[in-house]
């Protein structure tokens, strides 16, 4: 199975930041690599699919880049409803695998 | 409204069976590939398997730590899609939540996802 790891695990930021998350695959996924964000005791989110495209109706403040086998997903001016918790995920080969996660909290 | 609702999680003990429902309003439920995920407690997202679309033969692929106990299906009359849940032992206690996929193959990401119905396995 592919592993992929997250770093860092967990992030202290203000609002009005910008934050980097990265997601680093364990072999070759092209640009199959999408992004979820999830509040506590709800469900996850989709933010973002093939690496760099928006889902409908997320805020342009969220952006993704590739490069090799390393992935970024970046928050522009952090927001209030920013802190959650940001899963990537591979969507290259089955079993579709998750990094482990990164916790964004308010500094 | 684009919906998934699941149901039909609770409390049972090691051994036994649970049936989850995923019902699906507001889309063709017939055009997506329909995906069951878990969460134990304080953990991260773990596919479980998924039930492709009729048209294309329904096809259902499982995780290896359910294979075999776990069984997706599904009901395009009613928009429902299940996930029957047998031998329980007490790791799959978690949150379940299906999800829709156009491609089923998860390249558009899951933009859809239930609420979630929770599973707690005794022992």
């Amino acid at each position: 199975d592919i592993q992929m790891t997250q770093s860092p695990s967990s992030l202290s930021a203000s609002v009005g930041d910008r934050v980097t998350i990265s997601c680093r695959a364990s072999q070759s996924i092209s640009s199959y690599l999408n992004w979820f964000q999830q509040i506590p005791g709800k469900a996850p989110k989709a933010l973002i699919y093939g690496a760099s495209s928006l889902q409908n109706g997320v805020p342009s403040r969220f952006s993704g880049s590739e490069s090799g086998t390393d992935f970024s997903l970046i928050i522009d001016s952090l927001q209030p409803e920013d802190f959650a918790t940001y899963y990537c995920q591979q969507s290259y080969t089955s079993p579709t695998t998750f990094g482990q996660g990164t916790k964004l909290e308010i500094k | 409204e684009v919906q998934l609702v699941e149901s039909g999680g609770g409390l049972v003990q090691a051994g036994r069976s649970l049936k989850l429902s995923c019902t699906a309003s507001g889309f063709t439920f017939s055009h997506y590939t329909i995906s069951w995920f878990r969460q134990a407690p304080g953990k991260g997202l773990e596919w479980v398997g998924f039930v492709g679309r009729t048209g294309d033969g329904g096809t259902t692929k499982y995780a290896a730590s359910v294979k075999g106990r776990f069984t997706i299906s599904r009901d395009d009359s009613k928009s429902i899609a299940y996930l029957q849940v047998s031998t329980l032992k007490t790791e799959d206690t978690a949150v379940y939540y299906c999800t829709r996929d156009p491609s089923g193959t998860y390249a558009y990401g899951m933009d859809v996802w239930g609420q979630g119905t929770t599973v707690i396995v005794s022992s």
